[in-house]
C-alpha cells in the first residue's frame, strides 16, 4: 500500500475561520511533508517532520501551524488566512528524509474568501 | 541556494514524435526524481534516479542522470495523447544540519496533439 490520504478534498474558509487539514499514511514512513502549490507552479516545501519532530520550517507564516500527533498522522492547522493562501496543499511521506522517494497525497484544494 | 532549471517549460508535440526534456541543477546531488502531474491532480512518481549514470525506462519514457554535468533528461518516444501532463524534476539536496529536501523545477507542460 503506497497511499497517502488527505482530508478534506476541498475547503472554503473565511479569513477569520480556524480549520485543519489532515494527512495520513500507513506505510511505516518516518518522514512527512507539507507542500503548497499555486496554479501552474511547482510545489513549495512548507514543513518537514522526521520521526515526529519538526525538522524544517521554510519560514512559513505562523497562521499555518503543523502538528504530527504520531508517525502516521500529520495535521496543518489554519488560522486567520489571507486570500493569497488559496492553493493546493499537498502532503507527502517517505521512508526517511534522506534520498527516499516521496509519495504524495491527493491534496486539499483550499480557497480563502 | 539550489537552482533547478527545466526546459522547455512548454512543449507541444505531435503523436508519434520523440522529444527530450532537460533538467539542470546548480549544486552537487546524486538524487533526482521525476514526477507527473495531471491538471487538478496530485504528483505521481515516475522515476527515482539515485546515482551517476542511472537510466530508467517505463513505457515510452526514459530518464537518465549525469551527476557530473548536473543534468537529467526525460526522453519521450513515440508520444501519445495520454502523455499530456506537466512533468517536474526534483533534486534532493542537503539543506543544512542533517536536513535534506526536494527542490522542484518549474515544470514542463507537455501537450501531445493527434
Amino acid at each position: 500500500d503506497t497511499e497517502v490520504t488527505q482530508t478534506p478534498k476541498h475547503l472554503v474558509m473565511g479569513m477569520t475561520n480556524k480549520k485543519s487539514l489532515k494527512c495520513e499514511q500507513h506505510m511505516g514512513h518516518r518522514a512527512m511533508y507539507w507542500y503548497k502549490q499555486k496554479a501552474k507552479k511547482p510545489p513549495e516545501l512548507m514543513f518537514v517532520y522526521s520521526y515526529e519532530k519538526l525538522s524544517i520550517n521554510e519560514s512559513v507564516p505562523s497562521r499555518f501551524s503543523p502538528e504530527c500527533p504520531n508517525s502516521s498522522l500529520l495535521n496543518l492547522h489554519l488560522h486567520a488566512l489571507q486570500p493569497e493562501d488559496s492553493a493546493l496543499y499537498l502532503c507527502a511521506s517517505s521512508q526517511a528524509v534522506r534520498a527516499y522517494e516521496q509519495y504524495f497525497g491527493p491534496g486539499t484544494r483550499l480557497t480563502v474568501t | 541556494e539550489l537552482k533547478v532549471e527545466q526546459n522547455p517549460l512548454f512543449l507541444s508535440m505531435q503523436e508519434g514524435k520523440n522529444y527530450t526534456i532537460y533538467c539542470n541543477y546548480s549544486t552537487t546531488s546524486d538524487r533526482l526524481y521525476w514526477y507527473r502531474q495531471d491538471p487538478g491532480k496530485s504528483l505521481e512518481s515516475l522515476f527515482v534516479l539515485l546515482s551517476n549514470g542511472a537510466v530508467k525506462q517505463e513505457g515510452r519514457l526514459m530518464a537518465s542522470l549525469d551527476t557530473k554535468a548536473r543534468l537529467s533528461t526525460l526522453h519521450i518516444t513515440a508520444a501519445v495523447h495520454d502523455l499530456s501532463a506537466t512533468y517536474f524534476c526534483a533534486v534532493d539536496h542537503h539543506s543544512g544540519g542533517s536536513n535534506y529536501k526536494l527542490t522542484f523545477g518549474k515544470g514542463t507542460l507537455l501537450t501531445v496533439n493527434p
